[in-house]
């Protein structure tokens, strides 16, 4: 089946950076969609792109759908601590609603 | 937003018994479900697709003789774990598809930790 590289795995970041992350697949999804986890928590809806190309921002988080709809990547400017958090990227591939996620990135702020 | 309503947020059971979550869109309708499995510090696994009003769509390796999961209605969905044992253990979480939006979205519950004596 489709597979999401999620990368970095974890990152570890003073507050007041910018963090960046990404997500490639060897094949096209036509949807790609962020989240966010905290601990015992469902997954929220960050960002949802739609259109190779697109860029899109929610506050401080950047997305953008990439032009060969392979990756996708996801900005945080100026991170707070309550930006801690697995984040997860999601491609989509048909209308059903289903989705591939990626293995998340772990995102610690320092204060 | 659209919220999707998951219970109970945490459960604990006794090796062998069954165990029923469940999951409500709680202001929109939803005709498809999904059920997913997270294992600690690891991604998403969907298990299966709910269809309201049909059979679940189980994924590949998801015993569903293991995984009952019913959708009655347009507003629930409901997985039980039968005859749970120690190896089922995990965090479940369902998402519910919000048609009204001119684009999908997927919404998903706050999730159901599940631990198996």
């Amino acid at each position: 089946g489709q597979q999401l590289n999620q990368s970095p795995q974890s990152m570890f970041i003073q507050e007041g950076e910018d963090v960046s992350m990404n997500c490639t697949s060897s094949s096209i999804f036509n949807t790609w969609l962020w989240y966010k986890q905290d601990p015992g928590e469902g997954p929220v809806l960050l960002i949802a792109l739609y259109k190779a190309g697109e860029l899109t921002s929610n506050g401080r988080l950047t997305a953008q759908f990439g032009i060969t709809r392979k990756d996708s990547f996801l900005n945080i400017s100026a991170s707070i601590p309550s930006d801690v958090g697995i984040y997860f990227c999601a491609g989509q591939n048909t209308n059903a609603g289903k989705s591939t996620f990626g293995d998340g990135t772990t995102l610690t702020v320092k204060p | 937003g659209a919220v999707v309503s998951q219970h109970p947020s945490r459960v604990i059971c006794k090796s062998g018994t069954s165990v029923k979550i469940e999951c409500r869109s709680l202001d929109f309708q939803a005709t498809t479900m999904f059920w997913y499995r997270q294992f600690p510090k690891q991604s998403l696994m969907l298990m299966a697709t709910s269809n309201e009003g049909s059979k679940a769509t189980y994924e590949q390796g998801v015993e569903k003789d293991k995984f009952l999961i019913n959708h009655a209605s347009l507003t629930l969905s409901t997985l039980t774990v039968t005859s749970a044992h120690p190896e089922d253990s995990s965090f479940y979480i369902c998402s519910a598809r919000d048609l009204r939006s001119k684009n999908e979205k997927l919404f998903f519950g706050s999730g159901t930790q599940l631990s198996v004596l």
